[in-house]
């Protein structure tokens, strides 16, 4: 079963636009992850964060995290076509299993 | 370093055969674990592997097993395949600490069922 949702399920903007998409879960976790996926292949991770984190960064990439809420934000600044993918947040409580949102489908048009 | 492999990349097989996948983690990685993607269900964890020994399952049924052998080097089996075991199926290595442990997936392997 799903951990939690992800929001919007379906985005489509503008090159240069920003894109932010939203996950939500259920259960206290050690860290939540973010991968992105190109049409039906392998998962490309991120960015990781911890628990005791609230915010973080890599390149065009910021994540939050609020634990008590229990919801997690990925920004993408200033999105290029080549952003165009499926990004799924995914939480981790104990060893390394991973459980994944829904997924937000990111279409970026040129 | 070389990332995860996972073969074959593409299978096709008839209802009620077995199959076996494979999956080569990042060298020095000692986890591996498995991943069931479908349209309707979404990403769904099957099992963890770790020195050797099944450290987490997932909930599914018995006719899905795997293994890891010493050079961490896993294969997963489904035996008895039905239609709704067509998926794509992801390999995930790690080092495999307790907390914290960033995954890397492989190319995965697209399981038709006919």
């Amino acid at each position: 079963s799903q951990q939690g949702e992800e929001d919007p399920q379906a985005l489509s903007i503008q090159e240069g636009e920003n894109a932010t998409m939203n996950c939500s879960y259920k259960t206290s976790i050690n860290n939540l992850q973010w991968y992105r996926q190109n049409s039906g292949r392998g998962l490309v991770h991120l960015i990781l964060i911890r628990s005791n984190e609230r915010e973080k960064h890599s390149g065009r990439l910021r994540v939050t995290l609020d634990t008590s809420k229990k919801s997690s934000s990925l920004l993408i600044t200033a999105s290029r076509a080549a952003d165009t993918a499926s990004y799924f947040c995914a939480t981790q409580t104990s060893g390394s299993r991973l459980t994944f949102g829904e997924g937000t489908q990111l279409t970026v048009n040129p | 370093k070389a990332g995860v492999t996972q073969t074959p990349r593409y299978l096709i097989k008839t209802r009620g055969q077995q199959v076996t996948l494979s999956c080569s983690p990042i060298s020095g990685h000692r986890s591996v674990s498995w991943y069931q993607q479908t349209p309707g269900q979404g990403l769904q964890f099957l099992f963890e592997y770790f020195s050797e020994t099944q450290r987490n399952k997932g909930n599914f049924p018995g006719r899905f097993s795997g293994r890891q052998f010493s050079n961490s080097r896993s294969e997963m089996n489904v035996s008895t395949l039905e239609l709704g075991d067509s998926a794509l199926y992801l390999c995930a290595s790690s080092l495999g600490g307790r907390t914290n442990t960033e995954a890397f997936f492989g190319q995965g392997t697209r399981l038709t069922v006919v």
